[in-house]
């Protein structure tokens, strides 16, 4: 069963740029979660889609922003990047359902932002 | 404010030794979930456990062991003759039943070094 693949898993931009991260859930999972870890603060919620929709958000400004696909396919979108935007973004899917906040969550490897 | 607090930053010990680390959380929250998660340094999060607020009995999983005490809002993670292959970064997270999606709140993680 493959597991949750992130893509690029490296890349450097500089200051003011923008950048499109992806995610494809494994198969028949259809909640997507994104979060941003940093040396020292840990992993930090951004949102969570399910089924198309926003479900849940963290306390990021607007240049963050996400997206999920009929596929479950998500993508995360950061413009008008900041030094401090260079961390490690993680994915994260699970089954989802309305009720199941609890599920396990499964992980991809990450997409390692830099920022110059 | 915190929910999830790992105070420890960093741990060396020396093969076979046992090890415990430490989580606090709070929440308001009568219900819900507190999970163990494994950091390698391949950048995936691996699961270790799931523990619900009703639960806590403590667990045993091979080396490892987890003692959850309510009294305490307390969720330690104790690996017994430690090797060399569980050096890594753990975290320790709580989920809300309150939230509607799956938004966890995540420690800042203990890295463990395991030295041979």
């Amino acid at each position: 069963k493959a597991g949750v693949t992130q893509t690029p898993r490296y890349l450097i931009k500089t200051r003011g740029q923008q950048v499109t991260l992806s995610c494809s859930p494994i198969s028949g999972h259809r909640s997507v979660s994104w979060y941003q870890q940093t040396p020292g603060q840990g992993l930090q919620f951004l949102f969570e889609y399910f089924s198309e929709t926003q479900r849940n958000k963290g306390n990021f400004p607007g240049r963050f922003s996400g997206r999920q696909f009929s596929n479950s396919r998500s993508e995360m979108n950061v413009s008008t990047l900041e030094l401090g935007d260079s961390a490690l973004y993680l994915c994260a899917s699970s089954l989802g359902g309305l009720a199941v906040n609890t599920g396990e969550l499964f992980f991809g490897e990450g997409s390692r932002l830099t920022v110059l | 404010a915190q929910k999830v607090t790992q105070a420890q930053t960093e741990i060396s010990v020396v093969e076979k030794e046992d090890v415990t680390l430490d989580c606090v959380y709070e929440t308001r929250d009568t219900t819900y979930y507190l999970f163990w998660y494994k950091q390698p340094p391949s950048g995936e999060l691996v699961f270790l456990i799931r523990r619900n607020s009703f639960d806590e009995q403590n667990e045993i999983s091979g080396r490892y062991s987890w003692n959850f005490q309510k009294s305490t809002s307390s969720f330690n993670f104790t690996i017994t003759a430690s090797q060399v292959v569980d050096s890594a970064v753990y975290f320790c997270a709580l989920s809300e039943a309150a939230n509607t999606g799956n938004q966890f709140y995540f420690g800042t993680g203990t890295s463990l070094t395991v030295i041979p």
